[in-house]
């Protein structure tokens, strides 16, 4: 089955910085990239995903590129605000499944 | 967008009562949902996959007799905590696919369980 690893599990900016968390999966077959944010106490919100065909989906302050060749993607926060904060995680699912497969969470924090 | 409603979003049971959670798409038919478990810190493990009209299919070591899951509709799906004991305690999260194989999933947002 798949296997999705994330990392840093902790990060801590200072307001203004930018933010990257990387995601590695080992299903070549996988094709869909969501990541989400959880604050504490709630469910998961999706932020940006991006499918295989394309290596590389912006919104805004949020963006995540996706090597397929190397079966990473990441996701890269710029100009990162205190409300940024919280557990980002990442996930891989493969077409015709019905699963996601999550990461392990990177507790992101940024310092005013 | 849409939108899963999940509750209750806190519940306090007594060891050895049962607990209803339950999970509806608001603007969406789903064909399937999904409950998960998140202890603290941790990342969400998924519970179970629930398909409207069938039986749910449990991930290994998931005591479906304790996990009953009900998806009698294309915009409901309840989990009861059978039995429930402390170690049952846990944030519990249900997620909601619209079309099988394309369209996203959406998350609820999450129910606290403690059993005292």
């Amino acid at each position: 089955g798949e296997n999705v690893e994330q990392h840093p599990s902790t990060l801590s900016v200072q307001e203004g910085d930018s933010a990257v968390i990387k995601c590695t999966y080992s299903d070549s077959a996988s094709n869909y990239f969501p990541w989400y944010k959880q604050e504490l106490g709630k469910g998961p919100q999706l932020i940006i995903d991006i499918r295989s065909n394309v290596g590389e989906k912006k919104d805004q302050r949020i963006a995540v590129t996706l090597n397929k060749t190397a079966k990473h993607f990441s996701l890269h926060i710029t100009e990162t605000q205190p409300e940024d904060s919280a557990v980002y995680f990442c996930a891989a699912s493969r077409a015709g499944a019905n699963n996601l497969f999550f990461g392990t969470g990177t507790r992101l924090t940024v310092i005013p | 967008g849409a939108v899963v409603s999940q509750h209750p979003s806190r519940v306090i049971c007594k060891s050895g009562t049962s607990v209803k959670i339950e999970c509806r798409s608001l603007d969406f038919q789903a064909t399937t949902m999904f409950w998960y478990r998140q202890f603290p810190k941790q990342s969400l493990m998924l519970m179970a996959t629930s398909n409207e009209g069938s039986k749910a299919t449990y991930e290994q070591g998931v005591e479906k007799d304790k996990f009953l899951i009900n998806h009698a509709s294309l915009t409901l799906s309840t989990l009861t905590v059978t039995s429930a004991h402390p170690e049952d305690s846990s944030f519990y999260i249900c997620s909601a696919r619209a079309l099988q194989g394309a369209g996203g999933y959406t998350f609820g947002s999450g129910t606290r369980l403690t059993v005292v």
